[in-house]
């Protein structure tokens, strides 16, 4: 059974920075490409990101709309993803889900609230 | 980015009564590989949307059958026949041909 377990969220500054990791198991971690989707509150959600599987180098590619500020990563020796976020924003307060990219396995997501 | 225009917004239906969800994108979702990565999701108040339909019409495992999809190009359906109580949410379409990955701005389902 696939199983992913964010943790890390909480509420940060604006300006601040604030690094997600997700805990996978269940599969083999390194054949997966694996996403960072967020939802803001009563919204739709929106794709952060890829980055890709072993066969594929692990390359990233990722939305525009977090490009430069983002960068998602992974430890394949203990299965875990990361996402790290900097410069945050009020616009970027959201629940977080690490997804396994393709399969569409989703995690129960960790809450991120950018405020003052 | 791709827009999806999902129709209608809200929906109310009655236990056995049979609904469509229409999601129409700005752009052919048909990947040069000849797949079409129109999935949708639903999401049940306070989870994590799951997947229920991926490549337009295969059923995730453990779907229930009531759940069908259908559509090419740039034109798609959801389909349920015969909503049940555990059906209630907001249904998501999402493509996956083309990035930056894009989602519908969601349909809720209640049940009256």
């Amino acid at each position: 059974e696939v199983k992913l377990l964010e943790s890390g969220g909480g509420l940060v500054q604006p300006g601040g920075s604030l690094r997600l990791s997700c805990a996978a198991s269940g599969f083999t971690f390194t054949d997966f490409y694996m996403s960072w989707i967020r939802q803001p509150p009563g919204k739709a959600p929106e794709w952060l990101g890829v980055i890709r599987n072993k066969a594929n180098g692990y390359t990233t590619e990722y939305n525009p709309s977090v490009k430069g500020r983002f960068t998602i990563s992974r430890d394949n020796t203990q299965n875990i993803l990361y996402l790290q976020m900097n410069t945050l924003r009020a616009e970027d307060t959201a629940i977080y889900y690490c997804v396994t990219a393709g399969n569409w396995d989703w995690g129960q997501g960790v809450m991120v609230t950018v405020s003052s | 980015d791709v827009v999806l225009t999902q129709t209608p917004p809200t929906l109310s239906a009655t236990i056995g009564q049979s609904v469509s969800i229409s999601c129409r994108s700005s752009q052919s979702l048909l990947d040069s590989d000849g797949d079409t990565y129109l999935n949708w999701l639903l999401q049940r108040p306070g989870q994590s949307p799951q997947l229920l339909i991926y490549s337009v019409s295969n059923l995730e495992s453990g779907v229930p059958n009531r759940f069908s999809g259908s559509g090419s190009e740039t034109d798609f359906t959801l389909k349920i026949s015969g909503v049940e109580a555990e059906d209630l949410g907001v249904y998501y379409c999402m493509q996956a041909t083309h990035a930056p990955l894009t989602f519908g701005s969601g349909t809720k389902l209640e049940i009256k």
